[in-house]
């Protein structure tokens, strides 16, 4: 595997469902983001991971919980979700903390709420 | 607030013409903009990027303007092709700051190239 990957690409799941996203980058990165991607909204930056520890919480409902094991894997945990959280959940990593901004993103999880 | 405005929002553009698309921040500490290319069913993928440095840079077609006093830059395609078809988002950072390299996204354009 190259690249940052992310799985499930689709999850279809019930409002009172619990269900995980995880995403894995092979890059030797050192930070690590949650996005989420709207119809007709620009890219919402969700949780910021540097070295597993979160840096940021851009405001997010606690039904969004992040874990960050370590520098190369990310997890989404998902919970009690409502139908305006359907969107494409995309992972990204970045070397930051060296100085290089350039982020990488995952191809996403498109998840759908019912 | 949006910290990057992105503009058009859609695009056609003829097989062969310049596509061009433009962004404007405000905050002044912004020091690193990308541009991002997105086909459907996929993640955005880093397509160019310029630090504020110099005024322009080019990759092959694709060139970004740099305007630091007005506080605009922008993404020319040129010889466009029906393959550069996708959204492109603009994005911004400021290096220092307290999220290293949390990047602000324009709301995308819609790029589509007749044959």
């Amino acid at each position: 595997e190259t690249g940052v990957t992310q799985t499930p690409r689709h999850l279809v799941m019930g409002m009172t469902n619990k269900k995980s996203l995880k995403c894995e980058q092979h890059l030797g990165h050192n930070a690590m983001y949650w996005y989420k991607q709207s119809a007709k909204k620009p890219l919402e930056l969700m949780f910021v991971y540097n070295f597993k520890e979160q840096t940021e919480n851009n405001s997010v409902p606690s039904r969004f919980s992040p874990e960050c094991p370590n520098s190369s894997h990310l997890f989404l945990h998902l919970h009690t979700l409502q139908p305006e959280d359907s969107a494409l959940y995309l992972c990204a990593s970045s070397q930051a903390l060296t100085g290089q901004y350039e982020q990488y993103f995952g191809p996403g999880t498109r998840l759908t709420v019912t | 607030q949006q910290q990057v405005k992105q503009s058009p929002q859609s695009l056609i553009v003829q097989k062969g013409g310049i596509s061009i698309i433009n962004c404007a921040y405000e905050n002044t500490a912004f020091d690193y903009f990308p541009w991002y290319q997105q086909f459907p069913g996929k993640g955005p993928a880093l397509l160019i990027a310029i630090r504020p440095d110099v005024s322009e840079k080019k990759e092959g077609r694709f060139t970004i303007s740099f305007n630091k006093s007005a506080k605009q830059f922008s993404l020319h395609i040129m010889d466009s092709q029906p393959g550069d078809s996708a959204t492109y988002f603009c994005a911004a950072t400021a290096r220092r700051g307290s999220t290293l390299g949390r990047l602000y996204f324009g709301r995308g354009t819609q790029l589509t190239v007749w044959p």
